[in-house]
């Protein structure tokens, strides 16, 4: 009975390089978000995905930025390019169907750490 | 636009005793909701709480309760009885309004580190 998967946990990359971060959504939930976490504030939506769909991306910034979820896998959140802003935490999170609410809370994973140098 | 505001960036509290964090939020809209959630050390986001816009009675769940002041549009979380395992950092956050595309994403307040101390 897992829950939201991530990894890795941590990731260094130098300035330029790829970042690729995946998550594997609870058993159960098609519906998965991404937020990234900077230092000393609260978490930022980034997009919502549903399986082969891309929901809403309306927190992704627009270039070097990429989230899949497949119809087989987990879901990867792609940073082509990485720039030092780019350290954060990611948060995936997902819920069994659309629409938050108190009967369908978002269950996030641990997060994975981007540092770059 | 929706706005969440913790003030406290950090708490202390003695164990066994109760802690309020307080929320704050701003929006137009006539139905939101509006979730706690505890991030430890380890990093991971753990769902505490949460509470309607409609919701008649204040939330509790456990220790947890909340402190629902929707004129004073202020959604506090309360923990009875601290234990040492309190320690982490606090989360509140508010659904976005389920119009404009919009799922009804979060958005998060910067939070407030609780230290509970023996």
């Amino acid at each position: 009975n897992a829950g939201v998967m991530q990894n890795p946990r941590h990731l260094v990359r130098r300035r330029g390089q790829e970042a690729r971060l995946r998550c594997s959504p609870m058993k159960g939930h098609s519906h998965v978000y991404w937020y990234r976490q900077l230092p000393e504030e609260g978490l930022k939506f980034m997009v919502y995905l549903q399986k082969e769909n891309i929901i809403d991306e309306s927190g992704m910034p627009k270039e070097r930025f990429s989230a899949e979820f497949p119809k087989e896998g987990p879901s990867i959140l792609r940073i082509q390019q990485v720039v030092r802003g780019d350290s954060a935490a990611y948060f995936c999170a997902s819920s069994p169907k659309g629409r938050i609410s108190g009967a369908n809370v978002l269950t996030f994973g641990a997060g994975s750490r981007l540092t770059v140098l | 636009a929706q706005k969440i505001t913790q003030t406290q960036p950090g708490m202390f509290v003695q164990e066994k005793e109760a802690v309020t964090l307080d929320c704050t939020y701003d929006t137009s809209d006539p139905s939101y909701g509006l979730f706690w959630y505890k991030q430890p050390s380890s990093g991971e986001m753990i769902f505490l709480i949460y509470q309607g816009s409609y919701d008649q009675q204040n939330a509790t769940e456990g220790r947890y309760s909340l402190n629902f002041q929707k004129a004073r549009k202020s959604a506090n979380l309360v923990i009875s009885a601290s234990q040492l395992g309190d320690s982490a950092m606090y989360f509140c956050a508010m659904r976005e309004p389920f119009y404009g595309g919009s799922q009804g994403n979060l958005i998060f307040g910067k939070g407030t580190k609780l230290s509970v101390k023996p």
